[in-house]
């Protein structure tokens, strides 16, 4: 079986600071692991993966997120905030072996400026 | 531009009705999927597919149909069987047998039924 959980539902956080989006997995075999960001009433939009290699992955926008296999943590971060970071972000898993990606509940980023 | 065009954008049910959601991709990706997502359930598997003519039950298929008849499209049917199809429906596609690859996502069609 394979789950995600984004214990956040909300994180708030202020233009210009740092922010981290927290994603932590469980699933048999190696993880596959994903990042997505949604705009309201859009689709998603993929931002970087983890499949295997160095832990720390860059993606687009700036993001960047750090897979952490003691922890089964794959946190999303960015060194500084835009307003325009404000979204629905979703961390996804596939194990390996696995058909689709199972999708955590999400967490709203919202940047005060 | 290659991508994923769903349609109708939104839309509107009387209860006791089918309707069916347009799904096409032109990435030439033989893995499609329709996702429901509800607010502060993430995003929920109903159907996928892996190539034409064949398809799988994801984890809430219940009430729903599919087909696969082109590699292009795949439409999702939401029967009157459904108990509860107000939702934000979102089609997806990946290329063949990439389990590292990401899914590419349509723009979604939210249904309302009245």
């Amino acid at each position: 079986a394979q789950s995600v959980a984004q214990p956040e539902d909300q994180v708030n956080v202020a233009e210009g600071n740092p922010l981290t989006v927290k994603c932590t997995y469980s699933v048999s075999g190696n993880p596959y692991l994903f990042w997505y960001v949604q705009y309201p009433n859009r689709g998603l939009q993929f931002l970087l993966k983890y499949i295997t290699g160095d832990n720390l992955v860059k993606g687009s926008y700036g993001f960047e997120a750090e897979f952490n296999k003691s922890q089964t943590s794959f946190h999303l971060k960015k060194p500084s905030a835009l307003v325009s970071d404000s979204a629905l972000y979703f961390c996804a898993v596939r194990s390996t072996g696995a058909n689709n990606l199972f999708f955590g509940t999400g967490t709203r980023l919202t940047v005060i400026p | 531009d290659g991508g994923i065009t769903q349609s109708p954008k939104y839309l509107f049910r009387k209860e006791g009705q089918n309707v069916t959601l347009s799904c096409e991709q032109n990435l030439n990706h033989d893995a499609m999927y329709w996702y429901r997502q509800d607010p502060g359930q993430g995003l929920r598997l109903i159907y996928y597919s892996q190539i034409v003519n064949d398809f799988q039950k994801g984890d809430i298929a219940e009430g729903y149909s599919v087909s696969r008849e082109k590699k292009e499209s795949f439409p999702l049917t939401v029967t009157s069987a459904q108990k509860n199809p107000t939702a934000f429906y979102l089609c997806a596609s990946s290329g063949t047998g990439a389990y590292t690859g990401e899914l590419f996502f349509g723009e979604g069609s939210r249904l309302t039924v009245l």
